[in-house]
């Protein structure tokens, strides 16, 4: 089985542009979250979904959305992009909607640089 | 907050030694996971350890976890050159949708 996919790998954008990166989750697993991993840093949570409703989003500002799909794959946009916005987005799914009392599986994530 | 802090940041030892490395956390929780990442790029599951369990191993991979004083260590059993990598600790936010990772520990293990 495929694990999780994402895409683009890699992204350049300029400032002020908007940009949707793409996750599709392990089959079976209706869980997905997305996190944003600045360059020396942890990943930082930004949404959980689970059956297309959103279950947590973390301190992020509006330009950041997201949602899932009937088939559990999801989309995160960013609007207005600013140069911090420069990072390794992460996507991760589960099976359950507690994202945390089980291991996630996450892909290999989008790098998105913004000049 | 209730990030993982890992401690060392860094740590840089030979092949066949062991590593260490330490987390502590803030507030109470049911389960601690870690994780590993190489590279920048996508981080995968080593182990969860839930709050009834004092250790747990996996492989060269054992796990200790301290409720009482909210710690939780992961040690690394004769460390091959492959194991260099970024480790992390990720305890679970209190709402439970999400982990909480710190800025990790960075291995680097030297043939």
């Amino acid at each position: 089985d495929a694990g999780v996919t994402q895409s683009p790998t890699h992204l350049i954008k300029t400032r002020g542009q908007h940009v949707t990166l793409r996750c599709s989750p392990i089959s079976g697993h209706k869980s997905v979250s997305w996190y944003q991993q600045v360059l020396g840093q942890g990943p930082q949570f930004i949404f959980q979904y689970y059956e297309k409703e959103e279950r947590g989003r973390g301190n992020f500002p509006d330009r950041f959305s997201a949602r899932q799909f009937p088939n559990y794959s999801s989309e995160l946009n960013v609007n207005a992009l600013l140069l911090g916005d420069s990072a390794l987005y992460l996507c991760a799914s589960s099976e359950r909607p507690e994202g945390t009392n089980e291991k996630l599986f996450f892909g290999s994530g989008t790098q998105l640089s913004v000049l | 907050s209730q990030q993982g802090e890992e401690d060392p940041q860094a740590l840089s030892i030979q092949e066949g030694e062991n590593a260490t490395m330490n987390c502590s956390y803030k507030t109470s929780i049911n389960n601690l996971q870690w994780y590993r990442q190489n590279s920048g790029r996508g981080l995968v599951h080593l182990i969860l350890i839930r709050s009834n369990e004092r250790e747990k191993h996996s492989g060269r991979l054992r796990v200790t976890l301290d409720t009482s004083k909210k710690s939780s260590s992961l040690l690394i059993t004769a460390s091959r050159a492959a194991d260099t990598a970024s480790y992390f600790c990720a305890p679970p936010n209190q709402a439970g949708t999400a982990l909480i990772f710190g800025k990790g520990t960075t291995l680097s293990v030297s043939s």
